[in-house]
């Protein structure tokens, strides 16, 4: 049974570093084929991808926030973490961790979630 | 970066009638896309990848067809626990990333 948890501050300053960590069971990001990426959702808003991790500790971000984050992982954990420096009140929004999926067609889909943390971003 | 648009924003039918989504991409993405269903207070699930493949356990009222640019899901018939928000995603090759739409709200009229 696959299982993603994140965790993390639910209160960041503007200015501030936030650090997620994501708990993951059921897979092993050591597999070939294997991803876990973050993705969030401001209150009421669309879904945003933020960045991916894969077995081959090969990293990907978005170009809008590159500059920000930094994805890793402990194999040994069962753990990604995320940070995003320089938070700021529009980055409030539900951070959630979900595993990649490769299809037999080559497609690239997210196949399992975590239920998702909220983080907002206020003084 | 390919964008996916949805329509309509908004889409307000009665169950059992029949509901049918779109997503355009600004650019061809083949056959990889993929559809999520999200209801209030919870992560997305994914119901439909590579376009038209049912993920497991999807209900066989849930179709997807399309290819290139021009995308929809079909529920042939909803059922209560149907109405949520549906998001489509794709995954691009260069610059590597992944894109969703601004959803479509499915509600109850």
């Amino acid at each position: 049974q696959v299982t993603l948890r994140e965790s993390g501050p639910a209160l960041v300053k503007p200015t501030q570093t936030l650090t997620l960590t994501c708990t993951f069971s059921g897979f092993s990001l050591s597999t070939s084929g294997m991803c876990v990426s973050w993705v969030r959702q401001p209150p009421g808003k669309a879904l945003e991808w933020l960045a991916l991790i894969d077995w081959d500790d090969d990293k990907y971000y978005s170009t809008s926030l590159k500059t920000r984050l930094t994805i890793s992982k402990d194999t040994s954990k069962n753990q990604v973490v995320l940070t995003m420096t320089n938070m700021d009140p529009v980055d409030t929004a539900t951070y959630y961790c979900a595993r990649i999926r490769r299809s037999r067609d080559g497609g690239y889909y997210f196949d399992y979630w975590g239920q998702g943390t909220l983080v907002t971003v206020s003084s | 970066e390919i964008v996916l648009t949805q329509s309509p924003a908004t889409l307000s039918l009665s169950p059992g009638e029949r509901a049918t989504l779109s997503c355009r991409a600004s650019q061809s993405v083949s056959s990889y896309l993929a559809w999520y269903q999200q209801k209030p207070g919870q992560a997305p699930r994914l119901l439909i990848y590579d376009a038209s493949n049912r993920a497991t356990g999807i209900p066989a009222r849930f179709s997807g067809s399309g290819s290139g640019t021009d995308f929809t899901l079909t529920i042939s018939s909803l059922e209560p626990e149907d109405f949520a928000v549906y998001y489509c995603q794709q995954r691009s090759n260069w610059p590597p990333g992944y894109t969703f739409g601004q959803g479509t709200k499915l509600e109850i009229k």
